[in-house]
């Protein structure tokens, strides 16, 4: 059975930093992209960033880019999302999501599995 | 940035077609997935490369890719379909997510 559990969602202040986790299991963690993918309480997916299979390729979407770090262990399967420079747009919860392809970008595959999301809420 | 439209909220009688478009600039031109989010639960696979369904979706849903214009048809609509559906595509290694599309079904 495919897991992906995320952690390290929490309180922060505006202008704070979190990091978040995702431990993935019952697969083959190293043969497939990942990502990140947030959502504001009672709002729309937004795509956050990507990593391919030997983090050789990685995006993130303008609304982060400089603030927040895609990262994976593939020893660990465990796949990392540092973010800094937190501000209030930022709170939502944070889904990490396996990908078909060993390439995140590769638009012929998609997102089979999910994790079950950690929210992050940035306030003072 | 690349965009997606796609209409807030849609409603059908149970048994009957619903179409959920999602709109974007020569979006034909790329491919297109579709999830389904149901209250408190995680988004969930319906359709992907424009028209292809993962196994263990039901064949009431399709999709098609042309033009400006993606679109999701669910046929025979059931009760159970009532949920937020999303589309997505990629443009040059950035995701793009539509703002989703509530279905309800009365």
């Amino acid at each position: 059975e495919v897991l992906l559990v995320e952690s390290g969602g929490g309180l922060v202040q505006p202008g704070g930093s979190l990091r978040l986790s995702c431990v993935a299991s019952g697969f083959t963690f190293d043969e497939y992209g990942m990502d990140w993918v947030r959502q504001a309480p009672g709002k729309g997916l937004e795509w956050v960033s990507g990593i391919d299979w030997k983090s050789d390729y990685i995006g993130y979407a303008d609304s982060v880019k400089g603030r927040f770090t895609i990262s994976r262990d593939n020893a660990k399967n465990s796949l990392y999302l540092q973010m800094s420079s937190l501000r209030a747009d930022d709170t939502a919860f944070y889904y990490c999501a396996k990908y078909t392809r060993r390439l995140y970008y590769d638009s012929s595959g998609y997102r089979d599995y999910w994790g079950q999301g950690t929210l992050v809420t940035v306030s003072s | 940035s690349y965009e997606l439209t796609q209409p807030p909220s849609i409603s059908v009688s149970p048994g009957q077609t619903a179409s959920i478009a999602c709109s974007g600039d020569k979006l034909g031109d790329k491919f297109v997935c579709w999830y389904q989010q149901k209250p408190g639960q995680s988004p969930v696979i319906v359709i992907y490369q424009d028209d292809k369904r993962p196994s263990g979706i039901p064949e009431r849903f399709s999709g098609s890719n042309s033009g400006n214009t993606a679109t999701l048809t669910i046929s025979g609509t059931q009760p159970m379909d009532e949920a937020d559906y999303f589309c997505q595509a990629w443009d040059t290694r950035l995701g793009v997510f539509g703002g989703g599309t509530k279905l309800t079904v009365l």
